[in-house]
């Protein structure tokens, strides 16, 4: 069974502070995706990374792929009370229309 | 911007009851899955569909489950005969092109609740 922890569960911080949230598993994934869920709603991609070592930004988010493929981080920099959200992280092993493996996710709040 | 569309948002059935959860995927996508998330938990793999038949499936869907594309743009699951611990957001997902390299459009989600 292939899991993937993320860490921190929660992260309550301040507006303008930077933060990383990980995502990790003892398993190889052909490519790791992040989603940001709102309550009530389904997951929203962010990105997806398919490259060991591959790093893409996206506006003061920062993801990484982990040069063995087996896990990867999310950096926000001056992060801003809209960042509020639970985030997400999910692989995927490869094939045609593979299972996406979810993380247990981490809910980030930020406050004025 | 596409999005996916499921109905209904909430449905409430009693046990034993069969549900039919309904999705309309982006038109140009061809890749098609169903996830679930318990309350509190992980979301959680359910079915994957691509070229008219089942990719990959879970130890959850198990003869219970059933998907169907029957028109070329409706894409369901049905649940034969529903238990307590079906209870949970059912989420409809498209992708342009396989998982590795495409992420998935989720849709809102139908909240099915059984009693």
């Amino acid at each position: 069974t292939q899991l993937l922890e993320q860490s921190p569960q929660f992260l309550s911080i301040q507006e303008g502070e930077n933060l990383t949230v990980y995502c990790n598993s003892s398993s190889v994934f052909s490519s790791l995706q992040w989603y940001r869920q709102e309550p009530g709603e389904g997951p929203v991609l962010l990105v997806t990374v398919v490259t060991g070592g591959e790093v893409k930004k996206l506006k003061r988010l920062t993801f990484q792929f982990g040069d063995a493929r087996k896990d990867s981080s999310l950096h926000i920099t001056a992060a801003q009370p809209g960042d509020t959200g639970l985030y997400l992280c999910a692989g995927a092993r490869g094939g045609t229309a593979s299972k996406l493996t979810f993380g247990t996710g981490t809910r980030l709040q930020v406050t004025l | 911007e596409p999005e996916v569309t499921q109905t209904p948002s909430h449905q409430v059935t009693q046990m034993g009851q069969e549900v039919i959860l309904r999705c309309v995927p982006i038109s140009n996508h061809l890749y098609f899955y169903w996830y679930r998330q318990i309350l509190g938990q992980k979301v959680e793999f359910l079915v994957s569909f691509y070229n008219n038949e089942i990719s990959e499936k879970s130890e959850i869907f198990d003869d219970q489950f059933s998907v169907e594309r029957p028109d070329g743009s409706n894409f369901t699951l049905k649940i034969r005969s529903t238990k307590l611990e079906d209870s949970a957001m059912y989420f409809c997902a498209s992708s342009e092109g396989a998982t590795s390299n495409y992420g998935y459009t989720f849709g809102s989600g139908t909240r099915l609740t059984v009693v």
